[in-house]
């Protein structure tokens, strides 16, 4: 069965570059989740798109963006990048208005420099 | 404001033994969902089992079984027959009240390591 797939798998910038991270939900999920998961901690929400639209907003700084597109994959992109922004960046999918299962994307590692 | 505790940051068991993993919930809500996801060392995060506030049975996914006493806010992960290959992280989940796109908060995981 298809996956959630993200890119890239890893990615390595220097502190005050930007970063564009992609996600592809599973075929036929209209929801999109982002998550941070820094060394060691539990995955914190980000943001989450339904239907294109932007639905709830986490622990995003306002130095990162996100939006969804009519494709439904999904881009966060990432700007003035600090040492902290050193993460595991999850993706995750769902069918319907939240009411579902969320599959995860296998992740992509990004490391600040 | 909503909360998942897993008190076990670290378990070791014996290869084909069962095991328990603890976690419990708070949350005002009456609709909310429970998720248990495995999480190994490479790093991706792997969906096992699901359980509704309403649902009455509980949920059952192969080797993992889900023992959800909704009075004790409790939703303890078992695995039965463990194998070399269950060892990772666990993290148990809750989603909010049913919106769009809810979010999802994680505990802080159990690390599950088998031994042979």
């Amino acid at each position: 069965a298809a996956g959630v797939i993200q890119s890239p798998r890893h990615l390595i910038k220097e502190k005050r570059e930007t970063a564009t991270l992609k996600c592809y939900p599973i075929p036929r999920h209209d929801t999109v989740y982002w998550y941070q998961q820094g060394p060691g901690q539990d995955p914190q929400f980000l943001i989450s798109f339904y239907e294109k639209m932007q639905s709830d907003k986490g622990s995003i700084p306002d130095r990162f963006s996100a939006q969804q597109f009519s494709d439904y994959h999904s881009e966060l992109n990432m700007s003035s990048l600090e040492l902290g922004d050193s993460a595991l960046y999850f993706c995750a999918s769902s069918p319907g208005q939240g009411r579902e299962t969320q599959y995860f994307g296998p992740g992509t590692r990004l490391l600040v420099l | 404001a909503q909360k998942i505790t897993q008190t076990q940051p670290g378990m070791f068991v014996q290869e084909k033994e069962a095991v328990t993993l603890d976690c419990t919930y708070d949350t005002s809500d009456q609709s909310y969902g429970l998720f248990w996801y495995k999480q190994p060392s490479s790093g991706e995060m792997i969906f096992l089992i699901y359980q509704g506030s309403y649902d009455e049975q509980n949920a059952t996914e192969g080797r993992y079984s889900l023992n959800f006493q909704k009075a004790r806010k409790s939703a303890n992960l078992v695995i039965s027959a463990s194998q070399l290959g269950d060892s990772a992280m666990y993290f148990c989940a809750m989603r909010e009240a049913y919106s769009s796109a809810s979010k999802i908060i994680f505990g802080s995981g159990t690390r599950l390591s088998i031994r042979p």
